[in-house]
């Protein structure tokens, strides 16, 4: 079965400094992946996807992640963070043919001043 | 900027009654999805439509559970009798078409507390 494996629950950060949110994936054949954001008592926002294009996507709000097959990853990645990154970060299995998605258990950033 | 409204955002209720949730997704958007998210778990799927018919139901418990979409556009989420275990986070999102992985529009939720 098609799955992701979110490596950490929380990852705490200081302002400014680099974030590293860590997402591997299981699949039999070449997946779409996403990054999701959830803000407290908000919906979920797509933060970027990969869709077997380039494999170094770029997001919004200055995040982008790298699509490793040999490693079967998916990291999230920002060089600074800010106060306002703070949130809960869903990575996503997503199905192209039937729209089927499949989310992580979520990794909650933590940044502080 | 349009988005998917649902309603009520909060819903506290006892065990044993009914409780219903609406969504009204963003205008034009043909597949509208169903997702129950428990506290520090992500979104499950319940229920996937593509205009007013069922393309995924596999997840949905329907022994309690129903939802449907009658005329292609809002939906309707309905629970019947309510179980302490259905305390989570109902989201609803719609997508444009399907084919569009990933391209989801989220709303922001209606939150259940089952006492």
């Amino acid at each position: 079965a098609q799955s992701v494996t979110q490596l950490d629950s929380h990852v705490s950060v200081s302002e400014g400094t680099p974030v590293l949110l860590r997402c591997n994936y299981s699949s039999s054949y070449s997946p779409s992946l996403f990054w999701y954001v959830q803000h407290p008592n908000k919906g979920l926002q797509l933060l970027l996807k990969y869709t077997s294009a380039a494999t170094l996507v770029k997001g919004i709000n200055g995040f982008e992640a790298e699509f490793k097959k040999s490693e079967t990853s998916f990291h999230l990645t920002k060089p600074s963070a800010h106060m306002s990154d703070a949130a809960e970060y869903f990575c996503v299995w997503g199905n192209t043919g039937f729209q089927k998605l499949v989310f992580g258990t979520g990794t909650r950033l933590l940044v502080s001043p | 900027e349009a988005e998917v409204a649902q309603s009520p955002r909060y819903k506290i209720t006892e065990k044993s009654q009914a409780v219903a949730f609406w969504c009204d997704p963003i205008s034009g958007h043909a597949t509208l999805y169903w997702y129950r998210q428990i506290l520090g778990q992500g979104p499950e799927l319940l229920v996937q439509f593509q205009d007013e018919s069922v393309v995924d139901d596999s997840q949905l418990p329907k022994d309690r559970f129903s939802a449907e979409r009658l005329k292609g556009v809002d939906s309707t989420l309905k629970i019947q009798p309510a179980e302490l275990g259905d305390s989570a986070m109902y989201l609803c999102a719609s997508s444009l078409r399907q084919g569009k992985a990933g391209e989801l529009f989220f709303g922001e939720g209606s939150r259940l507390t089952v006492l």
